[in-house]
């Protein structure tokens, strides 16, 4: 089947600190892969997306690259800022049926303290 | 400006009662979907549709209702059947066809069971 793990939160961190979410995932077939971002009260905003092996995603300081033989794409910003504050969600999305559906991940709760 | 408009941002429901939960799309997208958010568990998909008049059930769909009859609309109805309503509700939206391609989401509606 298809899953995602990624690091349980929460994650404090101190302003321009470096950052690094992990996430692995099992899949049938060759997925893509996302981050999302929810800010409080929020829906979701994707950050960056990948899609075949080695690709790297990149948006707003952070970058993930899509690793095949780790079957992971961790998330990382060299120096994160108070807004950076948020919930990031790690996903897989297959074709079924012609039709995208994700998969998510269970969330990595992130603050960041000035 | 091009997105997904969910409605309302916040209802209140009385046990026993149906209510629905509108959302409109301006993106010409052909695909639609509904998402359930809980803490912890990040988000499942409750139904998804690829086409107008057509829509299947996603990995939640028992207590819940859709329809498409419109290509920019997804309404989903929370029957009085579905045990633990009380959720952060998303819907989202993407291109039929074509690998990788994005997952936009709306900015979500809370349900509360009173």
């Amino acid at each position: 089947g298809n899953s995602v793990t990624q690091m349980e939160g929460p994650v404090t961190l101190s302003e321009e600190a470096f950052l690094t979410i992990n996430c692995t995932y099992t899949a049938t077939g060759y997925p893509s892969l996302f981050w999302y971002v929810q800010y409080p009260g929020e829906g979701l905003q994707l950050l960056l997306k990948a899609t075949k092996a080695d690709d790297k995603g990149s948006n707003k300081g952070f970058e993930a690259t899509y690793r095949k033989e780790t079957t992971s794409f961790h998330l990382e910003k060299g120096s994160v800022q108070v807004s950076d504050s948020a919930v990031y969600f790690c996903a897989l999305s297959v074709t079924q049926g012609g039709s995208e559906k994700l998969v998510f991940g269970k969330g990595t709760k992130l603050t960041v303290n000035p | 400006d091009g997105g997904i408009t969910q409605s309302p941002k916040y209802l209140f429901r009385k046990e026993g009662q149906n209510v629905t939960l509108s959302c409109e799309q301006n993106l010409n997208h052909d695909a639609m979907y509904w998402y359930r958010q809980d803490p912890g568990q990040g988000l499942r998909l409750i139904y998804y549709s690829q086409i107008v008049n057509d829509f299947q059930k996603g990995d939640i769909a028992e207590g819940y209702s859709v329809s498409r009859e419109k290509k920019e609309s997804f309404p989903l109805t929370v029957t009085s059947a579905q045990k633990n309503p009380t959720a952060f509700y998303l819907c989202a939206s993407s291109l039929r066809t074509g690998r990788g391609n994005t997952i936009y989401f709306g900015e979500g509606s809370w349900l509360t069971v009173v």
